[in-house]
């Protein structure tokens, strides 16, 4: 299995500024044949489900607002929040699917600092 | 509007066997690989299986292949989640998830609200 790691684990950070989440994977899930990596981002807020953030490692979903951007590629990824909102107080969690044996990352929970 | 409702948790002893179902509505059902996924109380998200738009083909967890089974009733547009041999470890919200396309390898773009198993004597 493609093992997803996160960091930090958890992470204060003052309103309005800048968040900044890592996910590594044990091995690339970049797809030589069509250059695409094979990882989301999902916000998953207190009480609800999961909600997709970013996919192909850096496309933003119909609706997610544009200061949540995604970045990396290979085995290194970043989840980047330019400004930091009060509702975006949440666990984060990347996945990838490379393979059918779809894996997630441990989560990132971020708060206000 | 993308709906996914999942219904049939509830509280089953070990060794017990449970049925979950999730309505879909809002989208063509049967164009869609579908998934389950469970995420224990307090803890991560885990993938437990797949099925793909015309049924076809399924994909377990090694954590409940031979326990589990998947199915999907198009003419219903209702996925399935037969559980079976249920232990203490399998106590986990289960979201129903729809992948973004029929294909295996996409992200998984709209999730059901979920519905709590419980594995207690």
């Amino acid at each position: 299995d493609i093992v997803m790691t996160q960091s930090p684990d958890s992470l204060a950070v003052s309103l309005g500024e800048r968040a900044t989440i890592n996910c590594k994977s044990s091995q690339s899930v970049l797809y030589n044949s069509n250059n695409k990596n094979y990882l989301a981002w999902y916000q998953q807020k207190p009480g609800q489900p999961p909600k997709l953030l970013i996919y192909w490692a850096s496309v933003r979903e119909s609706g997610v607002p544009d200061r949540f951007s995604g970045s990396g590629s290979g085995t290194d990824f970043t989840l980047t929040i330019s400004s930091l909102q009060a509702e975006d107080v949440a666990v984060y969690y990347c996945q990838q699917y490379y393979n059918i044996l779809y894996t997630f990352g441990q989560g990132t929970k971020l708060e206000i600092k | 509007e993308v709906q996914l409702v999942e219904s049939g948790g509830g509280l089953v002893q070990p060794g017990g066997s449970l049925r979950l179902s999730c309505a879909a509505s809002g989208f063509t059902f049967s164009g869609y690989t579908m998934h389950w996924v469970r995420q224990a109380p307090g803890k991560g998200l885990e993938y437990v299986s797949g099925i793909s738009g015309n049924g076809g083909s399924t994909h377990y967890a090694n954590s409940v292949k031979g326990r589990f089974t998947i199915s999907r009733d198009d003419s219903k547009n209702t996925l399935y989640l037969q559980m079976g041999s249920l232990r203490a470890e399998d106590t986990a919200v289960y979201y129903c998830t729809r992948a973004s396309g029929e294909e295996w390898l996409l992200p998984f773009d709209y999730w059901g609200q979920g519905t709590l198993v419980t594995v207690s004597s």
